[in-house]
């Protein structure tokens, strides 16, 4: 059916270096990606959005990447910190036209070694 | 940026007795807010669509008596869980969008409400 999800449920990066998350999507109507960070016990907190007229877009030390072809998503952090440590969600709208309706990816735990 | 407040954050409470969790908007006006709920180590999944002057729209195999939802203003919803058990201890979490007219990327989520039930 219908899904968002990842490839990696946990990635473990050193400090400082360069963290990719991924997530593949199956709906191609889906015309907006967003990536949600979530701190133990916190609500989502929001990273970056793309739309599907775009492939890539860069924020403070993140860059997602969009792939329309392989309905893939990715979310880049470049000198990955401690603070960054957290579960990253990607999230889809299919509802066009309807505000704000989400549906979340499984998630990726992001741990951040010393 | 927007501010979206739930209360309790966290609550315990015995089996049989109903819990009312609230999802405010502090400086915007929100139709629409969402109601999620996040297992230990899963996803967010979406509830309900609460929406403002009208019924909420509920998602396949949730149980709209069970989950009430109120939505009586344009910056309050609140989420009644009704005779709570011990399986309907979890994390809601809520999110709100402006009134914008826009389609996403103005949404904002709570900090979540713990409910523990015994």
């Amino acid at each position: 059916g219908e899904s968002v999800g990842l490839h990696l449920p946990t990635l473990s990066v050193q400090e400082g270096d360069n963290s990719i998350i991924n997530c593949a999507y199956s709906n191609s109507a889906s015309d907006y990606f967003i990536w949600y960070k979530q701190e133990s016990g916190k609500g989502p907190q929001f990273i970056i959005d793309i739309r599907s007229n775009m492939d890539k877009r860069q924020g403070q030390r993140v860059t997602v990447l969009l792939n329309k072809t392989v309905k893939h998503l990715s979310l880049q952090i470049a000198a990955t910190q401690p603070g960054d440590s957290a579960v990253y969600f990607c999230a889809e709208n299919r509802d066009t036209g309807t505000a704000s309706k989400l549906t979340f990816g499984t998630g990726t735990r992001l741990q951040v070694t010393l | 940026g927007a501010v979206v407040s739930q209360h309790p954050s966290w609550v315990i409470c015995k089996s049989g007795t109903s819990v009312k969790i609230e999802c405010r908007s502090l400086d915007f006006q929100a139709t629409t807010m969402f109601w999620y709920r996040q297992f230990p180590k899963q996803s967010l999944m979406l509830m309900a669509t609460s929406n403002e002057g009208s019924k909420a729209t509920y998602e396949q195999g949730v149980e709209k008596d069970k989950f009430l939802i109120n939505h009586a203003s344009l910056t309050l919803s609140t989420l009644t869980v009704t005779s709570a058990h011990p399986e309907d201890s979890s994390f809601y979490i809520c999110s709100a969008g402006r009134t914008s007219g826009t389609n996403t990327g103005e949404l904002f989520f709570g900090e979540g409400s713990r409910l523990t039930v015994l």
